[in-house]
Formats: C-alpha cells, sequence, structure tokens
C-alpha cells in the first residue's frame, strides 16, 4: 500500500508570498493532519480534516488555513509568508479521526526569505 | 509545565544494551500513546502504539504504560547504530489530536 505523499518536497518563498502545500494520504484514510515542525519549537498541530471538514485546529493564526477535497486529498496553504514560518510541514494520514495512528508523509521543507 | 515531556538527551548506550526512553505527560485523560522514530533529515515513523495499562512488545521494542504515574516508556532491546535516532512521544491529550514530546536523540555506540 503506497505511503503518505506530499507535493512539493522544497520550496522557496519570499515574505509576503503565500504557497499552497498538497498532501495525499494513504488509501482508504479519512482523516489528514497537518503538523509545524522546527528546531525550537518541536512538532506542532496546525489542523485536522475529516470527511471533508476542519475537525481541530492548533494554536495558529489565521494565516494558515486548509481544506480536504471528497478523494481525501488535503491541502494547506499560508499567506502572507513570515520569516518565521520556515519549516518543515509534516501532514500525517489516519484510518480514523482524532488522536488515533497517524503516519507521516515526507514532509514539505519550507524556507521564507 | 508542558503537556507531554521527554529528556532531550543525547542517550548514549552501547551497541548490544537495552536503551530506556522515557515520557511524561500531564492529563490525566489521556487515552492513546504512541512512539515515533524520526531520523535526521526524515518524517517521523510510527513505532509503537499503546491503550491500556502494562506492556507491549513488538520485536525488541517494548512500550509500558503506567497511567497512574502518568508516565510512558520504550525500551529498545539489543540497540543497533541503526537505532540512533530522535524518538518522540505522542499522546492523545484528551483533545482528539496528539501532541507531541519534544523528543530524546537517542546514540547507539558500535
Amino acid at each position: 500500500k503506497a505511503g503518505v505523499t506530499q507535493t512539493p518536497r522544497y520550496l522557496i518563498k519570499t515574505r509576503g508570498q503565500q504557497v499552497t502545500l498538497s498532501c495525499s494520504p494513504i488509501s482508504g484514510h479519512r482523516s489528514v493532519s497537518w503538523y509545524q515542525q522546527t528546531p525550537g519549537q518541536g512538532l506542532q498541530f496546525l489542523f485536522e480534516y475529516f470527511s471533508e471538514t476542519q475537525r481541530n485546529k492548533g494554536n495558529f493564526p489565521g494565516r494558515f488555513s486548509g481544506r480536504q477535497f471528497s478523494n481525501s486529498r488535503s491541502e494547506m496553504n499560508v499567506s502572507t509568508l513570515e520569516l518565521g514560518d520556515s519549516a518543515l510541514y509534516l501532514c500525517a494520514s489516519s484510518l480514523r479521526q482524532g488522536g488515533y495512528e497517524q503516519y507521516f508523509g515526507p514532509g514539505t521543507r519550507l524556507t521564507v526569505t | 509545565q508542558k503537556e507531554v515531556e521527554q529528556n532531550s538527551g543525547p542517550l548514549s548506550v552501547p551497541e548490544g544494551a537495552i536503551a530506556s526512553l522515557n515520557c511524561t505527560y500531564s492529563d490525566r485523560g489521556s487515552q492513546s500513546f504512541f512512539w515515533y522514530r524520526q531520523y535526521s533529515g526524515k518524517s517521523p515513523e510510527l513505532i509503537m502504539s499503546i491503550y491500556s495499562n502494562g506492556d507491549k512488545e513488538d520485536g525488541r521494542f517494548t512500550a509500558q504504560l503506567n497511567k497512574a504515574s502518568q508516565y510512558v516508556s520504550l525500551l529498545i532491546r539489543d540497540s543497533q547504530p541503526s537505532d540512533s535516532a530522535t524518538y518522540l512521544c505522542a499522546v492523545d491529550t484528551g483533545r482528539r489530536a496528539l501532541t507531541f514530546g519534544s523528543g530524546t536523540r537517542l546514540q547507539v555506540q558500535p
């Protein structure tokens, strides 16, 4: 069974721009969660989508948004990029909603200059 | 107090020894506990999940959970240099999302 895929793998953007990241979950998984990982803050939860609805949200500003499509694929958008948004963005898929076993994709490394 | 706490390490053990990784959590209502392994430059990989008190074994790995003490641990037997990685403890703190510890870096010396 294919794992979680994320595109693009690397991205360089300029402050003030916006970016869209994509995630395709494991086949049959309907939950997609997004995380931000930085050396200083570790892995921080952004939001979770299940059946095309946002079910949970972490403590991030409204510049961070997402959506999920009917095939469970998910996108995450960050608007008005700031230098502090430079991070590894990870998505994880799960069979069930909430705190259940989650399987991570390879991540998108975003650098904001 | 952080919701999920881990010693950052590095924890250094010789090849063939038992590595013991520890994690404490603050929410008594937590029900689900996970251990992830993350190699440098890679994404986290799920290696163990545990939901009830006691031990759960899978190959060289044993997860131990003590809800009364709010403590979960991971034992790696016969440690190999390939086990050198950062180990992340994750807990469902009742908010239906996983909260991760900052991770413990394990170094297995050949």
